[in-house]
Parts: C-alpha cells; structure tokens; sequence
C-alpha cells in the first residue's frame, strides 16, 4: 500500500481539463511544499512535471499545473490531448518515522 | 547528464541483486544520486540515495538489506540488495535529484532495468 493516495484512473476528453488528487498527511504532504509529480508512458522512465508543488521545470507544457490544499496536492492538466495519456505518480517529502521520500500508487490518465 | 544501468538481469532468491549506474555528462560532486524501483505493474519505491558530502540515507523498509556504493573515479554508483526474495523482482531506476539541494524530487532517470528473482 502506497503512502501517498492517488485515484486509480481519470479520464477527459480533448481540451477538457482533469485534476489528479494526492493525499498524504501532517508528516508529509500537509508540512512540506516538496511534492513532485511524475508522467510515465508505458516501458519508459518517469519524467519530472512539477516539483516543489507548483514549479515547472524548463521545457514542460504550461497546460500542467499543480497546487496544494491541507494534505492534498493536485496535478491539472488543461487542454488535455492525446499525448498526455499515461500513468501519473505524485510524491513527497516525509518525515515520519525516518526522513525519505514516498510515492503515490499512481493515476492511470486516459483521453477519450 | 545522462544515467544508463547495468547488471545481472536474473539473481537467485536469497542471493544479493548487484546494479550500476553510470553517469554521462556530469558531475557526481554534486547532486544526490538515487535508485528507485517499480514492481510489474505496480507504483514506485524510493530505496535510497547516495550524496558525495551528505553520505547516504535508505529506505526503513529496505535498510537492513541495501548498501549504496560510489566509485567517483568511473562515474558509477551501484546498489546492492541482500537475500533477495520474488518481492524484490522489479524495474530498478538510477535518478539524480533535480535540485543540487534537495534530494525528493528527481530529473534525468535512467531508462531502468528489469532484474527478476527466480531460481
């Protein structure tokens, strides 16, 4: 069982916008503005589309954004398109028990 | 930079797994250097990482069992996983951290490697 909890699958049409949720706790998502979000097409290594909550890195789409309320942060992607069909995972921060990083379960995005 | 892993594709249960990334491109002075690993079908799981100044931290679950070794002077560092079970049968990922500073968010990976525990 992840640390993190993610919904299982989103689905959207082109153009529309999604939102993935993430939900953690006081220890990590709740405390620490060190979320990541990571897009991973099948086969292939996880890249890096949002880190620190909110900060895009150079050379990802501005159509994904990223945001924190309480425990739960959240990956938008407006404008979806075809290409952004592929697994999400968020991950954070945590200081429970022993300093690390954990992940999320993953979200499974499909464009209709 | 670019991370590219190598090592034995098949280990025996209770034997040690034994993977090697190295680094193109870069410097490994600076930076944290990570292996992350991904189940058939399943999420991620941070296993530990490596700094040249801050030494190295591991996963609790994991930390009786992985050693993280560097070798600077050939670029490479290398994870060692004991007493291996079918559980540990994985895509196993090098990492750099994205931020020189910080170590939970990590850009380039390396395209991973599937090792498998069977006998």
């Amino acid at each position: 069982q992840s640390a993190l909890t993610q919904p299982a699958s989103v689905s959207g049409s082109p153009g529309q916008s999604i939102t993935i949720s993430c939900t953690g706790t006081s220890s990590d998502v709740g405390t620490y503005n060190y979320v990541s979000w990571y897009q991973q097409y099948p086969g292939k290594a996880p890249k890096v589309m949002i880190y620190d909550v909110s900060n895009r890195p150079s050379g990802v789409s501005n159509r994904f954004s990223g945001s924190k309320s309480g425990n739960t942060a959240s990956l938008t992607i407006s404008g979806l398109q075809a290409e952004d069909e592929a697994d999400y995972y968020c991950s954070s921060y945590t200081s429970d028990t022993s300093p690390r990083v954990v992940f999320g379960g993953g979200t499974k995005v499909t464009v209709l | 930079v670019q991370l590219q892993e190598s090592g034995p594709r098949t280990v025996k249960p209770s034997e040690t797994l034994s993977l090697t990334c190295t680094v193109s491109g870069g410097s490994m002075t600076d930076y944290y250097w990570t292996w992350i690993r991904q189940a058939p079908g399943k999420g991620l799981e941070w296993i530990g990482h490596f700094h040249f100044s801050r030494g190295t931290k591991y996963s609790p679950s994991l930390k009786s069992r992985v050693v993280i070794l560097v070798d600077m002077s050939k670029s490479q560092f290398s994870l060692r996983l004991s007493s291996v079970t079918a559980a540990d049968t994985a895509v196993y990922y090098c990492a750099r951290s994205y931020d020189s500073s910080t170590y939970w968010s990590f850009d380039p990976w390396g395209q991973g490697t599937l090792a498998t525990v069977s006998s």
